[in-house]
């Protein structure tokens, strides 16, 4: 399965809600994870099963989805959010998609 | 703590080989099924290898099968990478990471270790 992140590049501004997009070749059965990776820092999971928010992770951030279209939504953009984010598939061998680097406006 | 800790990157010529390791602590190993993750410098990330707790279930990326072994010592709580035939194109961060939940294949990796460099050249 191929996974195909959009936009490549999202410039935002504080306090703006956001929203990421992740779309699959196939459907992914919401076997689907975020992952938000800072300059020269380890990816950190912040959803999985679509939905689930992994723990510690702030609840401005969410995930919703289905068949083979996902989306990430931080709902309250704050500054420490600035990194890569990641979507990764489960549901047939794994996958990561390219990455949607979000920077501040 | 769950702690991964990987070692054996360096430098290495095209076509030779190198083993890579990854330590676990905090965690009961033995229980948990484990994966390499790449990630070339600059680049996006790449799932290479996944081994189920007992080493009954392996799988390998296409872009690496046959090249590359991953193993388990669950004595030692650790996980290996073997990579023959190496490419310039396996040049990478390489990282172990735990499969969640356990005694699924269908896995999200909450923990990773802070990866070891690998640099594939002549």
């Amino acid at each position: 399965i191929q996974l195909t992140q959009s936009p490549s590049l999202l410039s935002a501004s504080v306090g703006d809600r956001v929203t990421l997009s992740c779309k699959g070749s196939q459907n992914i059965n919401n076997y689907l994870a975020w992952y938000q990776q800072k300059l020269g820092e380890t990816p950190k999971l912040l959803i999985y099963n679509t939905n689930s928010l992994q723990t510690g992770i702030p609840s401005r951030f969410s995930g919703s989805g289905s068949g083979t279209d996902y989306t990430l939504t931080i709902s309250s953009l704050q500054p420490e959010d600035v990194a890569t984010y990641f979507c990764y598939q489960y549901n047939n061998g794994w996958t990561f998609g390219g990455g949607t680097k979000l920077e501040l406006k | 703590e769950v702690q991964l800790v990987e070692s054996g990157g360096g430098l290495v010529q095209p076509g030779r080989s190198l083993t890579l390791s990854c330590v676990a602590s905090g965690f009961t190993f033995s229980n948990c099924g484990m994966n390499w993750i790449r990630q070339a410098p600059g680049k996006g990330l790449e799932w290479v290898a996944y081994i189920s707790s007992g080493s009954s279930y392996i799988y390998y990326a296409e872009t690496v099968k046959g090249r590359f072994t991953i193993s388990r010592d669950n004595a030692k709580n650790t996980l290996y990478l073997q990579m023959t035939s190496l490419r310039s194109e396996d040049t990478a961060l390489y990282y172990c990471a735990r499969a969640d939940p356990m005694g699924s294949s269908r896995n999200w990796f909450a923990y990773w270790g802070q990866g070891t460099l690998v640099t594939v050249s002549s």
